[in-house]
Parts: C-alpha cells; structure tokens; sequence
C-alpha cells in the first residue's frame, strides 16, 4: 500500500497570506489527524477527522482550520499567516483513530 | 501544561551500547503509549507501543519497560547501531480523545 502523501512538501509564503496543505491517506484509513511540529514546542495536535466529521482539536486558534472530504482526502488551511507559523506540518491516518497512526513526511512552511 | 515529559533531550552512546530515553505522564486516562522515531527530513514512523496492562515490551532491539504506578515508561535500545541516530519520541493518547500527545523528543547519536 503506498503511504500517506502531503503536497506540497514545501512551501513559502508572506505574512497575512493563507494556505492549504493536503493529506491523502493511506487506502482504507478513515482517520486524518494533523499536527505542528516546531523545535520550540515539539509536535502539537491540531485536529483529527473521521468520516468527514472533525472529532478533537488542539488548542489553535481559529485561523487554522481543516476538512475531510468523502474519499478520506484532508485538507488544512491557515488563514492570516504569521511568522510564528513556520513550522513542519504532519498529517497521520489510521484506521479508526485509535490504532498505529501512520506520518506523512510533511509540508514545511517558511512564513516570510 | 506539559503532560508528557521526556529526557534526555539528547543521547551520545557508542555502537554497541544500551540507549535508554525516559518519559513520563501526568493523566491517568492515557492507556496507550507508542514510541516513535524520526528521522531528517521524514515523518514520525511508529517503533513500538505498550498499553498498561503489560509491564514490558520487546521488538528486536527495542524494548519498552511501562511502570504503571510511578506513570513512567522508558524505551531501551539494546546494541545502539549508527543507524538508530535519530530523534525519538514517546506519546501517549486514551480512549476518548483520538490524539497523541508527545513528549519533546531525545536526539540520539550512535558513534561507531
């Protein structure tokens, strides 16, 4: 099976603009969780769907935000970029949540 | 509030050697504890979990010891190899919640 996918795997942006990452998990994984990884705070949890629907959320503020789509694909978006935000961004699936998350290799994002 | 603390924040062993990282956790509703392992420029992969109702775990080389009433488990790397140089990292998540909450991460380096 191939393993989960992120696009872009990099990507630079300015100040106050937005972005969209995506996930693709691997087949069969209902389960799309999504984390910050930072050399000051480590891996930090920003969400997890199943089935479309988002079930927990990390302690983010509203300017990130995500979605599922019915073929399991995710997608995150962060509005209003700030430098802060650089950072490695991870998506993981598994089958239902509760099993072996599986990580993508991620998409670093520089904010400019 | 850091609810899982893991130390060192970096490792030096010689090939051969016996590695060993520490964590420990605050919330007594975790019941699974993964140990993942990541390397430059790649994505956390999973190496071995534990959940308490075992007091020890072992793959190969890697063995998980879990001391559910002091809420620490430690990952040991029998035979340290250059090839286990990497980052590792022990989380925790529980029933409820569907995310994993990491500890901050040991930076391993294997000297041949």
């Amino acid at each position: 099976k191939a393993g989960v996918t992120q696009t872009p795997r990099y990507l630079i942006k300015t100040r106050g603009q937005q972005v969209t990452l995506s996930c693709s998990p691997i087949s069969g994984h209902r389960s799309v969780s999504w984390y910050q990884q930072t050399p000051g705070q480590g891996l930090q949890f920003l969400f997890e769907y199943f089935s479309e629907t988002q079930r927990n959320k990390g302690n983010f503020p509203g300017r990130f935000s995500g979605r599922q789509f019915s073929n399991s694909r995710s997608e995150m978006n962060v509005s209003t970029l700030e430098l802060g935000d650089s950072a490695l961004y991870l998506c993981a699936s598994s089958q239902g949540g509760r099993e072996t998350q599986y990580f993508g290799p991620g998409t670093r994002l520089l904010v400019l | 509030q850091q609810q899982v603390k893991q130390s060192p924040q970096s490792l030096i062993v010689q090939k051969g050697g016996i590695s060993i990282i520490n964590c420990a956790y605050e919330n007594t509703a975790f019941d699974y504890f993964p140990w993942y392992q990541q390397f430059p420029g790649k994505g956390p992969a999973l190496l071995i979990a534990i959940r308490p109702d075992v007091s020890e775990k072992k793959e190969g080389r890697f063995t998980i010891s879990f001391n559910k009433s002091a809420k620490q488990f430690s990952l040991h790397i029998m035979d340290s190899q250059p090839g286990d140089s990497a980052t590792y990292f022990c989380a925790a998540t529980s029933g409820s919640n569907y995310k994993l909450t990491f500890g901050k991460g040991t930076l391993l380096t294997v000297n041949p």
